[in-house]
């Protein structure tokens, strides 16, 4: 299996653009989960998905982030406008969630963003 | 969602020496899981304790759950220059969703 595939791996764009990250989850997981990793905040959860269904999205900072997971093989993360404070790693990160357990996560290799 | 406090934020060892990361939280736990992040890298899965009291061992590695299942400790015995990078504990909330202490940054000086 390829793993949990993430694109791209940077993005430079500038203050106000809308940026759009894409996460491929390994195929047969059902759960996916979009993480964002700061040096002042660590890793952050933003939201994450069960059967293509948001399930807990407490963690978007702000209505400028949206998430969607259109079918169980993609999910997009996207940013408008995009502001300097949202430069950061964004992880995606998919598992086998059972009833009553918790499987280990599978993450991508992230994208770098960096928002001039 | 839940919270776990992660101490120490960072450790610097003489390769050689142990290293021990502990993990706190205020309530009971259902589980626990201990990841590792090299630098520049991404997180990867070690292990995940269940049982209260658990201790497991992966080579170098001990991982223990307290007995009231509201702590949890990686130890490493005789670090090694590949042990470097930052650990973390990830702990489940109510709907399954894993959130991340804020991980012990590993240094190992040769």
């Amino acid at each position: 299996d390829a793993g949990v595939i993430q694109s791209p791996r940077h993005e430079v764009t500038e203050m106000g653009q809308e940026v759009t990250l894409r996460c491929k989850p390994i195929s047969g997981h059902n759960s996916l989960f979009w993480y964002r990793q700061t040096m002042m905040r660590g890793l952050e959860l933003l939201i994450y998905f069960n059967n293509n269904v948001p399930i807990d999205d407490s963690g978007m900072p702000e209505d400028r982030f949206s998430a969607k997971m259109p079918n169980a093989s993609f999910s997009t993360l996207k940013i408008q406008p995009s502001e300097p404070r949202d430069s950061a790693v964004y992880f995606c990160a998919s598992s086998w969630t059972r009833t009553g357990h918790n499987e280990k996560l599978f993450f991508g290799s992230g994208t770098q963003l960096s928002v001039l | 969602g839940q919270q776990v406090m992660q101490i120490p934020q960072y450790q610097h060892v003489q390769e050689g020496e142990d290293f021990t990361t502990y993990c706190n939280s205020s309530t009971t736990l259902s589980n626990i899981q201990w990841y590792k992040q090299r630098p520049g890298g991404h997180p990867v899965f070690l292990i995940q304790l269940v049982k209260s009291g658990e201790v497991k061992k992966q080579k170098r590695l001990t991982f223990q759950f307290g007995e009231a299942k509201k702590n949890s400790s990686l130890h490493i015995t005789a670090t090694q220059t590949t042990d470097v990078g930052t650990y973390f504990c990830a702990v489940s909330g109510s709907a399954r969703q894993l959130t991340f202490g804020s991980g012990t940054q590993l240094t190992v000086l040769p």
